[in-house]
């Protein structure tokens, strides 16, 4: 069965340090999102990504997020001066439209000491 | 924009009970509503959605239904079993409006005593 895959699995930063997340979502999907769950709370969503640009943003997803799909099968999230806050597990998720099913990768652990 | 609120956050059922977990949202235009397992230190699964044309959907020992109207869907569980036991998310979307991410809620850890 297809499935989203992300790397890392687990990412230790220092405060400061630039950070990039990456992810392979499946792969005749069209949407492509980021979301983050920080440790025993909700999911969080930050942004969807459809046809080359984003679609949608939320409130968490300042400037010093972006992201990126710089191939045919990469979809990247970069963080660019990374917070103590922004310690969290962040999901990548794929789906085909709006009204399907979210398919979630495995999640990578960020830890920003 | 969309906020969805579950409760209970903690439910603990004797194997065999049913258990039942309720949202309510805040966007009367919202359309898409799934719900999600997790267990501990994976990823979110899909286990059931409904749509807003439709008021009930069932798989299995899995239901869920859907009151527009009240602006509230819930997760009905049946026959609970160990692997049941699970941190349970309900989120909601509204797939016309231009909103694509979707609102999940707080979650509810469901605990199936043997």
């Amino acid at each position: 069965e297809p499935e989203v895959t992300q790397t890392p699995s687990h990412q230790v930063t220092q405060m400061g340090q630039e950070v990039i997340l990456r992810c392979v979502p499946i792969s005749n999907h069209l949407y492509f999102y980021w979301y983050r769950q920080i440790l025993g709370q909700k999911v969080e969503f930050l942004v969807s990504f459809y046809n080359n640009e984003i679609s949608e943003k939320s409130e968490i997803f300042d400037d010093q997020f972006s992201v990126e799909r710089p191939d045919g099968s990469n979809f990247t999230l970069k963080i660019r001066s990374t917070k103590l806050e922004d310690s969290a597990m962040y999901f990548c998720a794929s789906s085909v439209g709006l009204s399907h099913e979210a398919f979630f990768g495995q999640g990578t652990r960020l830890t920003v000491v | 924009g969309e906020n969805v609120e579950q409760h209970p956050s903690t439910l603990s059922v004797q194997e065999g009970d049913s258990a039942v977990i309720k949202c309510t949202y805040s966007d009367s235009a919202s359309n898409y509503f799934p719900w999600y397992k997790q267990e501990l230190g994976k990823r979110p699964q899909l286990i059931i959605d409904i749509r807003s044309n439709v008021g009930e959907k069932k798989d299995q020992r899995i239901a869920v239904t859907l009151n527009k109207t009240a602006k509230h869907f819930s997760l009905h569980i049946t026959e609970t079993q160990p692997e049941d036991s699970a941190v349970y998310f309900c989120a909601a979307r509204n797939s016309g409006g231009g909103a694509d991410g979707l609102t999940f809620g707080k979650g509810t850890h469901l605990i199936i005593q043997p």
